[in-house]
């Protein structure tokens, strides 16, 4: 495997699921970033995790759950979610902030 | 507040002709802009950058133009062909605290007609 690598790509869950996403990254990057797609938005920045420290939380709800063990995979711990949580969530890495990232496919989630 | 727009949601151009995509940005401590091509069911990829030093970089088919003072850059296609009928993210960065992470727009989907 190279890259960066999500799962699941696709994800239903009820508002009273919990579920995790997975990014794994096999580029020996140490920066690694959850973002946002939703429909007619720009990519949003949900979390920043450098040398595997959060270093950045943009006012994410708390139903919301990052976590990153170590420098190659980053969690996303998913609760009690709402409708509108529903979108693209993508994973990236780079090397520094300065660097160009490399994003994962994605995980299409659904909140029913 | 928006910091990176792309006013135009979707472009159609006829293969082989010139695709140009807009961007504008108002944060005038970014210093450093990106263009990401994104295909369904896969994420972005990144495609080309440019330096606020510069006003201009070319990669192949590819060229990505920079106007400071009106915080504008447009990307140039030239000839479009049907392979990159796609979403295109502008990004944007800055070298100061705050603004070292990329910040987006809200993409352009690309047609090319054949």
């Amino acid at each position: 495997e190279t890259g960066v690598t999500q799962t699941p790509r696709h994800l239903v869950m009820g508002m009273t699921n919990k579920k995790s996403l997975k990014c794994e990254q096999h580029l020996g990057h140490n920066a690694m970033y959850w973002y946002k797609q939703s429909a007619k938005k720009p990519l949003e920045l949900m979390f920043v995790y450098s040398l595997e420290e959060r270093v950045e939380n943009n006012s994410v709800p708390s139903r919301f759950s990052p976590e990153c063990p170590n420098s190659s995979h980053l969690f996303l711990h998913l609760h009690t979610l709402q409708p509108e949580d529903s979108a693209l969530y993508l994973c990236a890495s780079s090397q520094g902030y300065r660097d160009s990232y490399t994003f994962g496919s994605g995980t299409r989630l659904t909140v029913v | 507040d928006q910091q990176v727009k792309q006013n135009s949601p979707s472009l159609s151009v006829q293969e082989g002709r010139i695709s140009i995509l807009n961007c504008d940005y108002t944060n005038s401590m970014f210093d450093y802009f990106l263009w990401y091509k994104k295909y369904p069911a896969e994420g972005p990829t990144f495609l080309i950058s440019i330096s606020s030093i510069k006003d201009k970089n070319e990669d192949g088919r590819f060229t990505v133009f920079l106007n400071k003072s009106a915080k504008h850059l447009s990307l140039h296609i030239v000839p479009s062909q049907p392979g990159d009928s796609a979403v295109y993210f502008c990004a944007a960065r800055g070298s100061n605290f705050g603004n070292e992470k990329l910040t987006f727009g809200t993409g352009t989907r690309l047609t090319i007609i054949p």
